[in-house]
Order: C-alpha cells, then sequence, then structure tokens
C-alpha cells in the first residue's frame, strides 16, 4: 500500500482559507471512516487536529474543519493565522495498516 | 492527563537491533490501541505499527519482518524492536495512543545508526 497523496505546498494570507487534499483509494480514505490530521511544527511532535474525518478534539480551534468526498479528505483552515503555519500530515486506517500522507507545508504569506 | 515518554538508545550500529521503550503515565494501557511511528530527518512520518493492550499487533507491511512491538502491562510501559538495521532507519522514533494516532504522543526521541 502506497502513502496518502497530498500537495507537497499550500498557501495564504492572513484572513483567507486554505484547503488541503488527501487522496487514497477505497481500502483505505474511501473505507473507512477514520482519517485525521495532524498539525508539526518545526523540532516537534504531531498535534491531532481532526479526527474521524470531520471532529475536532477539544482545544482545536473551529477555524478548522474536515470532511471527505470518496477517496479524498480535506482539512480546510479559515481565517488564516500567522501560527497557523506549519507542516500537515492526514493519516488514514487500511484495514490491518495506517498510512500516513507525505505532507503539505503550508505557509502563511 | 496521559501522557507518553520514549527512552532508549540514541545510537545504534548498522544489522544490530534498535530498542525503544514508551513509558504511559496519567493513564493505563488497557482498552487502547498503542503505536510506533518513524520520522527521518526533514522527510514525512510512517506509521511501524501497533499493540493493542491485549497484546494483538499489527505492522506495517514494508517492516513487518523486522519489527516487534510488545507490551508490559507491570510497568505501563510498550516496547518497539527493530532487527537488522540501516542508516534508512534513522528517525525520530514517537510513541503514540490508538492505531491511528489520536491526541497523545511522546516528545519523540531521535535515533541515528551509524558505526
Amino acid at each position: 500500500q502506497s502513502a496518502l497523496t497530498q500537495p507537497p505546498s499550500a498557501s495564504g494570507s492572513p484572513g483567507q482559507s486554505v484547503t488541503i487534499t488527501c487522496t487514497g483509494t477505497s481500502s483505505d480514505v474511501g473505507g473507512y471512516k477514520y482519517v485525521a490530521w495532524y498539525q508539526q511544527h518545526p523540532g516537534k511532535a504531531p498535534k491531532l487536529m481532526m479526527y474521524e474525518v470531520s471532529e475536532r478534539p477539544s482545544g482545536v480551534p473551529d477555524r478548522f474543519s474536515g470532511s471527505k468526498s470518496g477517496n479524498t479528505a480535506s482539512l480546510t483552515v479559515s481565517g488564516l493565522q500567522a501560527e497557523d503555519e506549519a507542516d500537515y500530515y492526514c493519516s488514514s486506517f487500511a484495514g490491518s495498516n495506517v498510512l500516513f500522507g507525505g505532507g503539505t507545508k503550508l505557509t502563511v504569506l | 492527563q496521559v501522557q507518553l515518554q520514549e527512552s532508549g538508545p540514541g545510537l545504534v550500529k548498522p544489522s544490530e537491533t534498535l530498542s525503544l521503550t514508551c513509558t504511559v503515565s496519567g493513564g493505563s494501557l488497557s482498552s487502547s490501541y498503542w503505536s510506533w511511528i518513524r520520522q527521518p530527518p526533514g522527510k514525512g512520518l510512517e506509521w511501524i505499527g501497533c499493540v493493542y493492550y491485549n497484546g494483538d499487533t499489527n505492522y506495517s507491511p514494508s517492516l513487518k519482518s523486522r519489527v516487534t512491538i510488545s507490551l508490559d502491562t507491570s510497568k505501563n510501559q510498550f516496547s518497539l524492536k527493530l532487527s537488522s538495521v540501516t542508516a534508512a532507519d534513522t528517525a525520530v522514533y514517537y510513541c503514540a495512543r490508538n492505531r491511528v494516532p489520536g491526541g497523545y504522543w511522546g516528545q519523540g526521541t531521535l535515533v541515528t545508526v551509524s558505526s
């Protein structure tokens, strides 16, 4: 099984919205509700931003939202702020395996 | 508040076995999956495998032949062993709760494979 596909980079100006996609197959993203998103700042451990496609953990701003259509999951960040600049990774349950995306570097212009 | 902490040697020689332990505090190992994930320098995250509280395991197909993950409930710890390591196994190794890692991660520990 291959890694999930994410765009290497994304960007937006403060206050704008940006959407990061995560494309898999019917054997992973498309087949299960267990898709998660993580934010990682340099030198830090990943932080859970979304689980089960669209569930937001306590403490994560409601500017972050998740969705899924077919084999593609998406993370949308609305009202971009400087502190949102980070790497973002998706992950998905895939039967007896778990896959990660290659990561997207989000730049706040 | 559940906390996880990785521990183990930061330097391992090629062909030897990498061994790490994750100590869980503020909660028990019961009723959860516990995972290991790694991140080579400058690269993305890779799921290594997980162990359920009853001892059942799942491993990444790409690492399955070299990986063993086990539990020690008496110490509230779970462990990773990766055999026959090469320079490609140099990475920050994280432990985390849940099979698809959730909100609880360790801080990560860098393991370098070098002679």
